[in-house]
């Protein structure tokens, strides 16, 4: 079965600290598909970044970086020095093969708030 | 590029009343996802469109909730009639090619509803 656990409910932040989303996955898959994904109080979930399973290359885009770590079944998204505007609720997402193809399976999210 | 369009942004019924949701995808892209968020939790797909066919309603209340992609471009989402745990946000996503593992999804803006 597939299962995305975001462990963190809410986390606060004062401006220009960094900070750490956990993900932790589960499928039984050898193909598949993380995903992160930005909710901001417009509601729209804003996609951030795709990594595949075969891919275990860490990612940084900006302030943005990505860890993941299939032998921990893990998929970390870090903020550097972050800004009020990167308050959201963060989600990770999976796709594999053992259900429906395209199908998305959400963590509960992470809402994170940064203040001034 | 346009993103997804979906309408309305906000919708207040009572129990037993019937409501319509409308997307409109990025254009060309082939598959059309409809997705419930209740507050608190992750999306959860309700009913994904490969063109105009249906791919996968296994989540779908079919006996109160209905959907259609009639031309393979936009789609309604249609409640009938609705029930309290109903209220929530209804997401829109979109990814361009077949329905894959490999897809990223794109989302709407959400129409959240509000049964009383």
């Amino acid at each position: 079965a597939q299962k995305v656990t975001q462990a963190q409910t809410e986390i606060s932040v004062v401006e220009k600290e960094d900070v750490t989303l956990d993900c932790v996955y589960e499928t039984r898959d050898t193909t598949y598909y993380l995903f992160w994904y930005k909710q901001p109080p417009s509601g729209e979930l804003v996609f951030l970044i795709r990594r595949n399973s075969f891919d275990e290359q860490n990612e940084i885009s900006g302030r943005y970086s990505w860890n993941f770590q299939k032998s921990t079944s893990s998929f970390n998204f870090t903020i550097t020095a972050s800004q009020v505007v990167d308050s959201a609720v963060y989600f990770c997402a999976l796709s594999d093969r053992g259900s429906t193809l395209g199908r998305l399976y959400f963590g509960r999210g992470t809402q994170l708030t940064v203040w001034p | 590029e346009a993103g997804v369009a979906q309408s309305p942004r906000y919708k207040i019924i009572e129990k037993r009343q019937s409501v319509a949701f409308w997307c409109n995808p990025i254009s060309g892209h082939a598959t059309l996802y409809w997705y419930q968020q209740i507050l608190g939790q992750g999306p959860k797909l309700l009913i994904q469109f490969q063109n105009n066919g249906v791919v996968d309603d296994s989540q779908l209340p079919k006996d109160r909730f209905s959907a259609e992609r009639l031309k393979g471009v936009d789609s309604t989402l249609k409640i009938q009639p609705a029930k309290l745990e109903d209220s929530a946000v209804y997401l829109c996503a979109s990814s361009p090619g077949l329905a894959g593992v490999e897809e990223t999804q794109y989302f709407g803006p959400g129409t959240r509803l509000l049964v009383l």
